[in-house]
């Protein structure tokens, strides 16, 4: 049983690419997170999805994307990289009203 | 102010110690709280979560919520250096749908 799993592991971008980090979760759960974890910052919401068909911004929007392709997989996409969105990204996945979110392995990414 | 005030560390025990980790929060609408076990180059994991005022404890692990002061408590006993990590206190409101939010962790190591 994998939880959930987050492609790719790690990634190196230069200013100005394009990219999507995917997630997916097989436990059948109605929400999904995207989380960036910065040293000092703790972990920031940058978009959620509460149930399939539905998106919204967290605290740390901009710059980034979103599709909720169907209730297994959440994708985020930055359009145009930026050194300021070099950070780890975690995708969440957590039933509505419950306690406990399942983070995945997290993307490495470096934008140069 | 952030919602959620956490001190980051590092906090630094000898195998055996006492450990105390705390968060402070602002908004008296979080009724869920949690913490959260993030070991190196890893997603968060739950460890422990109360709701409302009191205690709970698990094995070695005490949680403890102060609704009137706006703070909580992680108690580790009896540290190990399997224990070394970082611990992320988390809340939510009670609403029909609230998302995590998130204090900025505090890095534990247990040295033998």
């Amino acid at each position: 049983n994998a939880g959930v799993t987050q492609t790719p592991k790690f990634q190196v971008l230069k200013t100005g690419q394009s990219m999507t980090l995917q997630c997916a979760q097989d436990m059948n759960h109605n929400s999904m997170y995207w989380y960036r974890q910065d040293p000092g910052m703790g972990l920031r919401l940058i978009y959620y999805s509460a149930s399939e068909g539905t998106t919204d911004k967290g605290e740390v929007p901009n710059g980034y994307n979103v599709s909720r392709l169907n209730k297994r997989e959440f994708s985020l996409r930055l359009e145009s990289a930026a050194p300021s969105q070099t950070s780890v990204y975690f995708c969440a996945a957590q039933q509505v009203r419950d306690t406990e979110a399942f983070f995945g392995q997290g993307t490495r990414l470096t934008v140069v | 102010q952030k919602e959620v005030e956490q001190d980051p560390g590092p906090l630094s025990v000898p195998e055996g110690a006492i450990v105390s980790l705390n968060c402070t929060y602002s908004n008296s609408a979080f009724q869920y709280f949690m913490w959260y076990r993030q070991y190196s180059r890893k997603g968060p994991e739950l460890l422990m979560y109360t709701y409302s005022s009191g205690n709970k404890e698990d094995g070695r692990f005490t949680a403890q919520v102060d609704k009137s002061s706006k703070y909580i408590s992680l108690f580790i006993r009896d540290s190990q250096p399997s224990d070394s990590a970082t611990y992320l206190c988390a809340m939510r409101a009670n609403s029909g749908y609230s998302t995590l939010t998130f204090g900025k962790g505090t890095m534990l190591l247990v040295s033998p």
